[in-house]
């Protein structure tokens, strides 16, 4: 079965400049996550997804921050305008169950100067 | 708040010994503990999952514990390998729609032969 996939792998944008993230879940998983691993941290919860409704979005910084899973399938993470502190890990997640295990894509490394 | 303390930031063993990394969570009553694997440059990747009422869970080489008294799990890989040089994030959680996983810092394994 294929993983969860994300593009791209690796951005670099200047502070202010937008950027957009995409995922595709391993086919079949209802709930869908994004979150922000800063260096040295752990993975932070940004906005939950089941199917293409949202079931946590209270870490997601709605100012800068919007996410959108159309068709509870594919989904697009966006910044705009970034800041120097978005500099980040973008993990995108999947599960069959908000009760069962996550499967993470590669992540996208986003890189503010 | 809700905490999580992953003992030491980094742990260093021979090759053959048992590693024991340690999970300490405060202001939170998870119903189930996750534990992950992250290897640098990609996603973390799921390794066991033991809920409130399991004491104990194994899986090959790993063992976790569970203890809500001590509000303390503990991850053990016996007959450790360099194979297992990673760090390791665990990740408590209560059983319901919308909580989402709060991951540790993680630990960060070295094994050397």
């Amino acid at each position: 079965e294929a993983g969860v996939a994300q593009s791209p792998r690796y951005k670099i944008i200047e502070k202010r400049q937008s950027v957009a993230f995409w995922c595709n879940p391993i086919s079949g998983h209802a709930t869908l996550y994004w979150y922000q691993q800063i260096l040295g941290q752990g993975p932070k919860l940004l906005i939950q997804f089941q199917n293409n409704g949202v079931v946590d979005d209270s870490q997601l910084p709605k100012d800068r921050f919007s996410a959108e899973r159309l068709k509870g399938v594919d989904s697009t993470l966006k910044i705009q305008p970034a800041k120097l502190e978005d500099s980040a890990v973008y993990l995108c997640a999947s599960s069959s169950d908000y009760l069962y295990e996550q499967y993470f894509g590669p992540g996208t490394r986003l890189t503010v100067t | 708040s809700q905490k999580i303390e992953q003992n030491s930031e980094a742990l260093n063993i021979q090759e053959g010994k048992t590693a024991t990394l340690t999970c300490n969570y405060t202001n939170y009553s998870p119903a189930y503990l996750q534990w992950y694997r992250q290897d640098p440059g990609r996603g973390p990747v799921f390794l066991l999952l033991i809920r409130e009422n399991e004491k104990e869970k194994r899986k090959e080489r790993l063992k976790v514990t569970f203890d809500t008294t001590l509000k303390q799990s503990l991850f053990h890989i016996t007959a450790s390998q360099p194979a297992d040089s990673a760090t390791y994030l665990c990740a408590p959680t209560r059983n319901q729609a919308g909580t989402a996983l709060i991951f540790g810092k993680g630990t960060t394994l070295s094994v050397s032969s």
